[in-house]
């Protein structure tokens, strides 16, 4: 299995475009989270699917971030419109069941830059 | 709510050295703990992990023990190398949850 496949690797766009993240999780899993990483607030947990289906997304920051996971092989982050403080490496990580007890698998990570 | 300390890098070490990285936690009810490892450009690892007090997790000569009288889940390893350089960060997981909450991280720089 190629694990988690995240793209684009690395985005750079200008303030106020809508920028959309794209992850694809491991064939059979059926748990799928977003999370962010900056130096300033380390690893946020931004929301969570199970079967397809968003259970937690109080992680949000706030109405400009969106995410959907139409079916079980893919899901997106969008932010619309982007602000220079949403600069991250945004990842997806994917698990077989819920989160009790297993390992999450992470994809290598979009390295937002918003100028 | 659920939280997780762990000790403020960078840390420097040479080669052959003993590495210890603490951790401590709060939780409400009996987490399950884990270590992540990220390497440079790349996502996180399970590095190594453990579900229940006293329990030891193990792997490439990492070593953390559940210790549930100290809350703590602290890294160990006999003898680092150059290729363990990476930021490792220590988690949380409570029963029936679906948050795995994550430390700020360590980083580990690793000299010959």
């Amino acid at each position: 299995d190629a694990g988690v496949i995240q793209s684009p690797r690395h985005e750079v766009t200008e303030m106020g475009q809508e920028v959309t993240l794209r992850c694809k999780p491991i064939s059979g899993h059926n748990s799928l989270f977003w999370y962010r990483q900056t130096m300033m607030r380390g690893l946020e947990l931004l929301i969570y699917f199970n079967n397809n289906v968003p259970i937690d997304d109080s992680g949000m920051p706030e109405d400009r971030f969106s995410a959907k996971m139409p079916n079980a092989s893919f899901s997106t982050l969008k932010i619309q419109p982007s602000e220079p403080r949403d600069s991250a490496v945004y990842f997806c990580a994917s698990s077989p069941q819920g989160w009790e007890n297993t390992e999450a698998f992470f994809g290598q990570g979009t390295r937002l830059t918003v100028v | 709510g659920d939280s997780v300390t762990q000790m403020e890098g960078p840390v420097t070490l040479s080669e052959e050295a003993f590495l210890t990285i603490n951790c401590t936690y709060t939780a409400t009810g009996y987490p399950s703990l884990f270590w992540y490892v990220q390497y440079p450009g790349e996502g996180l690892q399970l590095l190594l992990k453990a579900t229940k007090a006293d329990d030891k997790g193990s792997n490439k000569g990492f070593e953390a023990t559940y210790r549930k009288e100290t809350t703590s889940f602290h890294l160990e390893k006999g003898s680092v190398q150059v290729s363990d350089s990476a930021v490792y960060f220590c988690a949380l997981l409570t029963g029936g949850g679906n948050k795995l909450t994550f430390g700020t991280g360590t980083q580990l720089k690793v000299e010959l």
